[in-house]
């Protein structure tokens, strides 16, 4: 089964920072990769699908890229409603898995 | 707006049955536009994917809960249902249903999730 590695596994970075969590794929997933923001207490809301594609109602200072194994989550201004876990998942193909986490907190 | 609801025990002994079952509304649950979908995650841990289901494609399920885990739509009530067998404390999780289109599989809607506990 592919596996999927996130990092950071935590950061803290300040108000109107620039944030980069990256996920890397064990094997190639394509453009098959979807990113998810979970605050305490809450389910999963999906952020971006299609390792680029916002979802719609997401603001726009999110931002997905990259392809084949190698994706990149940036937040470009980080806000105090950012502070969440976020997860990255694969759905190429069945078992559809996530990554581990990246918890972002404000400094 | 499409909306999903768990409900079921919150305290399951071990080596029973757990049971859950996904109340939709603002779709039909017979659509072959969506799968439903059962995710877990555990205390203060990452989400694990456990099956989706749809009444037009059928079933598929992650290989490891395979052999413990049924998941069934009952059309007639507009639901879906887990059933994990043969539990164990590491079975212990919030477990949420989520649907995702029935061609991409990202989930796009989730319920709230519900805590089951595993434990005599």
């Amino acid at each position: 089964d592919i596996q999927l590695t996130q990092s950071p596994s935590s950061l803290s970075a300040s108000v109107g920072d620039r944030v980069t969590i990256t996920c890397r794929a064990s094997q190639a997933v394509g453009g098959y990769l979807a990113w998810y923001q979970q605050t305490a207490g809450k389910p999963p809301k999906l952020l971006i699908h299609g390792a680029s594609t916002l979802q719609s109602g997401v603001p726009s200072r999110f931002s997905g890229s990259g392809s084949t194994t190698d994706f990149t989550l940036t937040i470009s201004s980080l806000q105090p409603e950012d502070v969440a876990t976020y997860y990255c998942q694969k759905y190429n193909s069945a078992p559809l898995t996530f990554g581990g986490g990246t918890k972002v907190e404000i400094k | 707006q499409l909306q999903l609801q768990e409900s079921g025990p919150g305290l399951v002994k071990p080596s029973d049955i757990l049971s859950l079952t996904c109340t939709v509304s603002g779709a039909s649950i017979g659509s072959s536009t969506y799968y439903w979908a059962w995710i877990r995650q555990p205390p203060g841990k990452g989400l694990e994917w456990i099956g989706s289901v749809s009444s037009n494609w059928g079933a598929f399920r992650t290989p490891s809960l395979k052999s413990r885990v049924n998941i069934s739509v009952d059309t007639s009530k507009n639901q879906f249902s887990l059933r994990l067998s043969s539990v164990t404390a590491a079975d212990t999780a919030v477990y949420y249903c989520a649907s995702h289109p029935a061609v991409i599989y990202y989930f796009d809607y989730w319920g709230l999730g519900a805590l089951v506990t595993v434990s005599s």
